[in-house]
């Protein structure tokens, strides 16, 4: 079964401080990957997406992703207490009809 | 606005008596996906569709039904909804197949008793 692994935390950190959030996956063939965010009781919202290998920054976020060792995470820097949230990773997997996966979520607190 | 439209947000209801979630789109999107989300296991997929008519399970389709017989719209049915159905369900709708990032409703809490 493909799955998808995040710790789910929680992770606090300072304000200022970089976050660091991890995601690994199990289907070596991935080609897509997205890390959304998602404040209690609403929906998730998309920060990044990565498709290749390396670094993909925007703004404060940077995504990082590691196709050889399967895993893809996330950095936020400067990190602000309006970041607290639950952070998802979710993957597509190949062979899949548009089947994407979502990991169970890293929730981060930002301490003021 | 380009939005995810989902109705009701909160429904309570009895076991047995059919209920169904409405999910309209307003960006021309092909692809719509129904997900729920209960506590420590994250987002799963219900079911998909990739474009009018053409729809397919997800990871967790039983108990469910859905429908694409127009592009914006894409409803989930639960013929006889059971207190295991109990979660936040959530649609999700994005341009294409592949490579297209989701767009989320905000979401509708289901209680069964």
């Amino acid at each position: 079964q493909k799955e998808v692994e995040q710790n789910s935390g929680p992770l606090s950190v300072p304000e200022g401080a970089i976050a660091s959030l991890n995601c690994t996956y199990s289907d070596r063939g991935s080609q897509s990957f997205f890390w959304y965010r998602q404040y209690s009781g609403k929906s998730p919202e998309l920060i990044m997406s990565i498709y290749s290998n390396g670094d993909k920054e925007d703004g404060r976020f940077t995504a990082q992703l590691n196709k050889a060792s399967q895993y893809v995470s996330l950095l936020i820097r400067d990190s602000q207490p309006s970041d607290s949230a639950t952070y998802l990773c979710a993957v597509m997997f190949t062979g899949s009809a548009r089947q994407l996966t979502f990991g169970s979520g890293t929730q981060l607190t930002v301490l003021p | 606005e380009a939005q995810v439209t989902q109705n009701p947000r909160y429904l309570i209801t009895v076991t047995g008596k059919k209920l169904t979630v409405t999910c309209s789109q307003n960006m021309n999107h092909e692809y719509m996906s129904w997900y729920r989300q209960d506590p420590g296991l994250g987002l799963r997929q219900i079911y998909y569709s990739m474009n009018v008519e053409v729809t397919d399970k997800g990871d967790v389709p039983e108990g469910y039904k859905v429908s694409r017989k127009e592009k914006r719209n894409f409803p989930l049915i639960l013929e006889s909804p059971s207190p295991n159905q109990t979660s936040l369900y959530f649609c999700a709708s994005s341009l294409q197949q592949f490579n297209s990032p989701l767009h989320f409703g905000n979401g509708t809490r289901l209680t069964v008793t």
